[in-house]
């Protein structure tokens, strides 16, 4: 079974527009850790935030927000205001078990954003 | 650098040879990890270092992967006997220990093999 689902192979966008990119998990664990990841062209992974299972406001930086429904296993990230330079693959990943040990992250398979102008 | 650095960027070998992928961590990180990603996947664990010591190499495919981290830094990723299948980019990151949060990843190594 996967752990992680990214359900959008692709999504097009219109410049300014919000975007919202979809990710499931799996895990029994109670602690573990949520991650999200842009892959530009240039093959650099970037982080964009992270989200603690305990945390009980959804993580925000910048522009990004991640909507975290523990609940449902729900981790979508929120893009306000889209630029072309968000076009990307995006990609959700996942560390299960507390921080002090590995960051061991399993991924999902990516979304590929295109911002159009 | 400030960044983890990964050398060579790219490798060309052809079946059966041996390959040498190196990693050079942000300073002060102790751990480091080993990331393989095939082309239009997600990146999937292959080891990972605490300090000298390979704490975890549960991702490692086969014995024919091996690697190193002499002093708790750089480390070298070794492949011998190269397959066709083993053509993917090779993914290091590093991070503080015990710190929750981000993997800082360099920009990959891209193996192909002919």
């Amino acid at each position: 079974a996967q752990k992680i689902t990214q359900t959008q192979p692709g999504m097009f966008v219109q410049e300014k527009e919000a975007v919202t990119l979809d990710c499931t998990y799996d895990t029994s664990d109670q602690s573990y850790g949520l991650f999200w990841y842009k892959q530009p062209s240039s093959g650099e992974m970037i982080f964009l935030i992270y989200q603690g299972s305990y945390d009980e406001q959804n993580a925000t930086e910048g522009r990004y927000s991640l909507n975290f429904q523990k609940a449902r296993k729900s981790a979508n990230l929120v893009i306000s205001a889209s630029q072309l330079g968000d076009s990307a693959m995006y990609f959700c990943a996942m560390r299960e078990g507390g921080f002090q040990g590995a960051q061991k992250l399993v991924f999902g398979q990516g979304t590929r954003l295109t911002i159009n102008p | 650098g400030a960044g983890v650095s990964q050398t060579p960027s790219n490798k060309v070998t052809e079946k059966g040879k041996y390959v040498e992928l190196r990693c050079d961590p942000i300073s002060g990180h102790t751990a480091l990890y080993w990331y393989r990603q095939s082309l239009g996947q997600g990146p999937e664990f292959l080891i990972y270092f605490q300090g000298t010591g390979a704490a975890d190499d549960s991702g490692l495919p086969n014995d024919r992967f091996f690697a190193v981290r002499p002093e708790g830094s750089v480390s070298t990723l070794k492949i011998q006997r190269t397959e066709r299948g083993d053509s993917a980019v090779y993914l290091c990151a590093s991070s503080p220990s015990g710190v929750a949060g981000e993997l800082f990843f360099g920009e990959g190594s891209r193996l192909t093999v002919l």
